[in-house]
Protein backbone atom coordinates (compact mmCIF):
# COMPACT_ATOMS: atom_id res chain seq x y z
CA UNK A 1 0.00 0.00 0.00
CA UNK A 2 1.13 3.30 -0.54
CA UNK A 3 1.55 5.79 1.74
CA UNK A 4 2.94 9.17 2.09
CA UNK A 5 3.64 10.62 5.32
CA UNK A 6 4.58 14.61 5.86
CA UNK A 7 6.42 16.11 8.94
CA UNK A 8 7.97 18.96 9.45
CA UNK A 9 5.20 21.96 9.76
CA UNK A 10 4.14 24.47 12.08
CA UNK A 11 4.26 27.80 13.14
CA UNK A 12 7.25 30.33 11.96
CA UNK A 13 8.04 33.99 11.64
CA UNK A 14 8.45 36.10 8.74
CA UNK A 15 11.38 35.69 7.17
CA UNK A 16 11.92 32.17 9.10
CA UNK A 17 12.89 28.73 7.53
CA UNK A 18 10.69 25.17 7.52
CA UNK A 19 12.01 21.68 6.15
CA UNK A 20 9.28 19.62 5.49
CA UNK A 21 9.41 15.57 4.78
CA UNK A 22 7.52 13.18 3.10
CA UNK A 23 8.44 9.64 3.95
CA UNK A 24 7.17 7.44 1.27
CA UNK A 25 6.50 3.46 1.38
CA UNK A 26 4.81 0.60 -0.72
CA UNK A 27 6.64 1.78 -3.75
CA UNK A 28 9.71 2.15 -5.13
CA UNK A 29 10.61 5.42 -4.21
CA UNK A 30 13.25 6.21 -6.68
CA UNK A 31 11.32 5.30 -9.60
CA UNK A 32 8.61 7.82 -9.38
CA UNK A 33 8.47 11.95 -9.65
CA UNK A 34 7.58 13.46 -6.77
CA UNK A 35 6.06 16.99 -6.17
CA UNK A 36 5.14 19.32 -3.34
CA UNK A 37 1.61 21.14 -3.77
CA UNK A 38 -0.12 23.59 -1.31
CA UNK A 39 -3.66 24.30 -0.14
CA UNK A 40 -3.86 27.78 1.40
CA UNK A 41 -6.82 27.82 4.17
CA UNK A 42 -10.32 27.89 2.00
CA UNK A 43 -8.60 27.82 -1.41
CA UNK A 44 -7.50 26.19 -4.31
CA UNK A 45 -4.62 23.84 -5.51
CA UNK A 46 -1.40 25.24 -5.96
CA UNK A 47 1.58 23.14 -7.22
CA UNK A 48 5.35 24.50 -5.43
CA UNK A 49 7.80 22.50 -6.45
CA UNK A 50 9.18 18.92 -8.70
CA UNK A 51 11.82 16.40 -8.85
CA UNK A 52 12.37 13.14 -10.78
CA UNK A 53 13.10 10.00 -9.62
CA UNK A 54 16.67 10.10 -9.60
CA UNK A 55 16.38 14.01 -8.23
CA UNK A 56 18.58 14.86 -11.15
CA UNK A 57 15.64 17.78 -12.24
CA UNK A 58 13.97 20.23 -10.09
CA UNK A 59 10.95 22.38 -10.62
CA UNK A 60 9.30 25.69 -9.44
CA UNK A 61 6.33 27.76 -9.35
CA UNK A 62 7.73 31.41 -9.65
CA UNK A 63 5.98 31.94 -5.85
CA UNK A 64 9.06 29.13 -4.59
CA UNK A 65 12.24 30.61 -6.90
CA UNK A 66 14.82 31.49 -5.27
CA UNK A 67 13.29 30.62 -1.78
CA UNK A 68 12.55 26.72 -1.77
CA UNK A 69 14.56 24.08 -2.75
CA UNK A 70 13.28 20.45 -3.09
CA UNK A 71 15.18 17.43 -2.85
CA UNK A 72 15.36 13.94 -2.17
CA UNK A 73 17.03 11.20 -0.09
CA UNK A 74 16.04 7.85 -2.43
CA UNK A 75 17.97 5.52 0.44
CA UNK A 76 15.87 7.09 2.97
CA UNK A 77 12.97 7.06 0.79
CA UNK A 78 12.36 10.49 1.47
CA UNK A 79 11.09 13.71 -0.20
CA UNK A 80 12.27 17.35 1.25
CA UNK A 81 11.07 20.72 0.90
CA UNK A 82 13.37 23.55 2.01
CA UNK A 83 11.97 26.71 2.81
CA UNK A 84 13.11 29.99 3.60
CA UNK A 85 12.47 33.49 3.66
CA UNK A 86 8.89 32.06 4.05
CA UNK A 87 5.98 34.59 4.11
CA UNK A 88 2.61 35.24 5.59
CA UNK A 89 1.11 34.35 1.65
CA UNK A 90 2.92 30.75 2.20
CA UNK A 91 0.78 29.87 4.99
CA UNK A 92 -0.59 26.84 3.81
CA UNK A 93 -1.13 22.97 4.00
CA UNK A 94 1.38 21.72 2.53
CA UNK A 95 1.34 18.00 0.37
CA UNK A 96 3.69 15.57 -1.01
CA UNK A 97 2.10 13.85 -4.42
CA UNK A 98 3.42 11.22 -6.07
CA UNK A 99 3.81 11.10 -10.03
CA UNK A 100 1.55 7.62 -11.24
CA UNK A 101 3.61 6.89 -14.37
CA UNK A 102 7.25 4.43 -13.28
CA UNK A 103 10.62 6.22 -14.42
CA UNK A 104 8.40 8.95 -16.18
CA UNK A 105 10.95 10.96 -18.89
CA UNK A 106 12.74 13.51 -17.23
CA UNK A 107 11.36 16.66 -18.73
CA UNK A 108 7.47 15.93 -18.76
CA UNK A 109 5.11 16.84 -16.67
CA UNK A 110 3.20 14.79 -14.15
CA UNK A 111 -0.16 14.20 -12.68
CA UNK A 112 -0.32 12.95 -8.93
CA UNK A 113 -1.68 9.86 -8.33
CA UNK A 114 -1.33 9.35 -4.26
CA UNK A 115 -1.60 12.70 -2.02
CA UNK A 116 -0.01 12.46 1.83
CA UNK A 117 -2.87 14.12 4.53
CA UNK A 118 -0.52 17.35 4.46
CA UNK A 119 1.13 19.24 7.02
CA UNK A 120 0.29 22.38 8.55
CA UNK A 121 2.99 25.22 7.63
CA UNK A 122 1.97 29.22 9.11
CA UNK A 123 3.79 31.95 8.90
CA UNK A 124 2.74 34.85 11.50
CA UNK A 125 4.15 37.16 13.88
CA UNK B 1 -0.72 28.23 -18.59
CA UNK B 2 -3.92 29.33 -16.55
CA UNK B 3 -6.44 27.05 -15.96
CA UNK B 4 -10.15 28.84 -15.81
CA UNK B 5 -13.09 26.41 -14.38
CA UNK B 6 -16.17 27.54 -14.44
CA UNK B 7 -18.85 27.41 -13.15
CA UNK B 8 -17.27 28.19 -9.67
CA UNK B 9 -20.46 26.36 -7.86
CA UNK B 10 -22.91 23.65 -9.53
CA UNK B 11 -26.14 23.12 -7.30
CA UNK B 12 -27.80 19.48 -9.01
CA UNK B 13 -29.60 16.84 -7.04
CA UNK B 14 -28.62 13.23 -6.63
CA UNK B 15 -29.10 11.45 -9.66
CA UNK B 16 -28.55 14.84 -11.94
CA UNK B 17 -26.01 14.54 -14.68
CA UNK B 18 -23.18 17.54 -13.51
CA UNK B 19 -20.88 19.20 -16.51
CA UNK B 20 -17.64 20.69 -15.02
CA UNK B 21 -15.75 22.79 -17.74
CA UNK B 22 -11.95 23.75 -17.62
CA UNK B 23 -10.61 25.96 -19.77
CA UNK B 24 -6.35 26.41 -20.87
CA UNK B 25 -5.10 29.75 -21.65
CA UNK B 26 -3.05 27.45 -24.32
CA UNK B 27 -2.78 24.41 -25.90
CA UNK B 28 -2.40 21.80 -23.09
CA UNK B 29 -2.32 18.84 -26.04
CA UNK B 30 -4.37 15.94 -23.94
CA UNK B 31 -2.62 16.50 -20.74
CA UNK B 32 -5.31 17.44 -18.36
CA UNK B 33 -6.09 15.69 -15.25
CA UNK B 34 -9.17 15.70 -13.10
CA UNK B 35 -9.39 15.84 -9.22
CA UNK B 36 -12.10 15.58 -6.44
CA UNK B 37 -11.49 16.77 -2.94
CA UNK B 38 -14.09 16.74 0.19
CA UNK B 39 -13.58 18.84 3.66
CA UNK B 40 -10.75 17.80 5.25
CA UNK B 41 -9.13 15.18 2.74
CA UNK B 42 -6.93 14.83 0.10
CA UNK B 43 -7.44 15.32 -3.35
CA UNK B 44 -8.02 12.16 -5.31
CA UNK B 45 -6.71 11.51 -9.31
CA UNK B 46 -10.40 11.11 -11.00
CA UNK B 47 -9.19 11.27 -14.64
CA UNK B 48 -5.86 11.85 -16.13
CA UNK B 49 -4.69 12.70 -19.79
CA UNK B 50 -8.25 14.12 -20.62
CA UNK B 51 -9.96 10.83 -20.54
CA UNK B 52 -8.87 8.19 -19.04
CA UNK B 53 -10.09 6.91 -15.51
CA UNK B 54 -7.73 6.23 -12.35
CA UNK B 55 -7.50 2.72 -10.71
CA UNK B 56 -10.98 2.33 -9.20
CA UNK B 57 -12.79 5.80 -10.25
CA UNK B 58 -16.39 4.35 -11.08
CA UNK B 59 -17.54 4.78 -15.01
CA UNK B 60 -20.34 7.60 -14.28
CA UNK B 61 -17.11 9.99 -14.35
CA UNK B 62 -15.75 10.61 -17.79
CA UNK B 63 -13.58 13.08 -19.12
CA UNK B 64 -13.44 14.65 -22.48
CA UNK B 65 -11.87 17.21 -25.08
CA UNK B 66 -8.04 18.52 -25.91
CA UNK B 67 -6.43 21.22 -26.92
CA UNK B 68 -7.84 24.31 -24.40
CA UNK B 69 -11.30 22.78 -23.82
CA UNK B 70 -12.20 20.30 -21.78
CA UNK B 71 -15.15 18.44 -19.48
CA UNK B 72 -15.44 16.74 -16.57
CA UNK B 73 -19.15 14.34 -16.42
CA UNK B 74 -20.69 13.24 -13.67
CA UNK B 75 -23.53 11.01 -15.39
CA UNK B 76 -25.63 10.66 -12.16
CA UNK B 77 -24.55 11.98 -9.16
CA UNK B 78 -23.97 10.08 -6.25
CA UNK B 79 -24.28 11.24 -2.54
CA UNK B 80 -20.80 11.11 -2.43
CA UNK B 81 -20.10 13.34 -5.25
CA UNK B 82 -20.83 16.42 -3.56
CA UNK B 83 -17.34 17.60 -3.68
CA UNK B 84 -14.73 20.62 -4.52
CA UNK B 85 -13.30 19.24 -8.66
CA UNK B 86 -9.96 20.16 -10.03
CA UNK B 87 -8.26 20.31 -13.34
CA UNK B 88 -4.45 20.35 -13.70
CA UNK B 89 -2.32 20.58 -16.84
CA UNK B 90 0.76 18.58 -17.31
CA UNK B 91 2.10 20.22 -20.93
CA UNK B 92 4.79 22.41 -19.03
CA UNK B 93 6.36 24.07 -16.25
CA UNK B 94 4.84 24.84 -14.31
CA UNK B 95 2.62 22.68 -13.91
CA UNK B 96 -0.99 24.29 -13.12
CA UNK B 97 -4.43 23.98 -11.18
CA UNK B 98 -7.91 25.29 -12.04
CA UNK B 99 -9.67 26.97 -9.64
CA UNK B 100 -11.99 24.53 -8.80
CA UNK B 101 -16.01 24.12 -9.01
CA UNK B 102 -17.72 23.22 -5.72
CA UNK B 103 -20.55 20.71 -6.88
CA UNK B 104 -23.41 21.17 -4.21
CA UNK B 105 -26.85 19.44 -3.34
Amino acid sequence: EVQLLESGGGLVQPGGSLRLSCAASGFTFSSYAMSWVRQAPGKGLEWVSGISGSGDSTYYADSAKGRFTISRDNSKNTLYLQMNSLRAEDTALYYCAKDPIYNRAVGAGNSFDYWGQGTLVTVSS
Amino acid sequence: IVLTQSPATLSLSPGERATLSCRASQSVSSFLAWYQQKPGQAPRLLIYDAFNRATGIPARFSGSGSGTDFTLTISSLEPEDFAVYYCQQRSNWPLTFGGGTKVEI
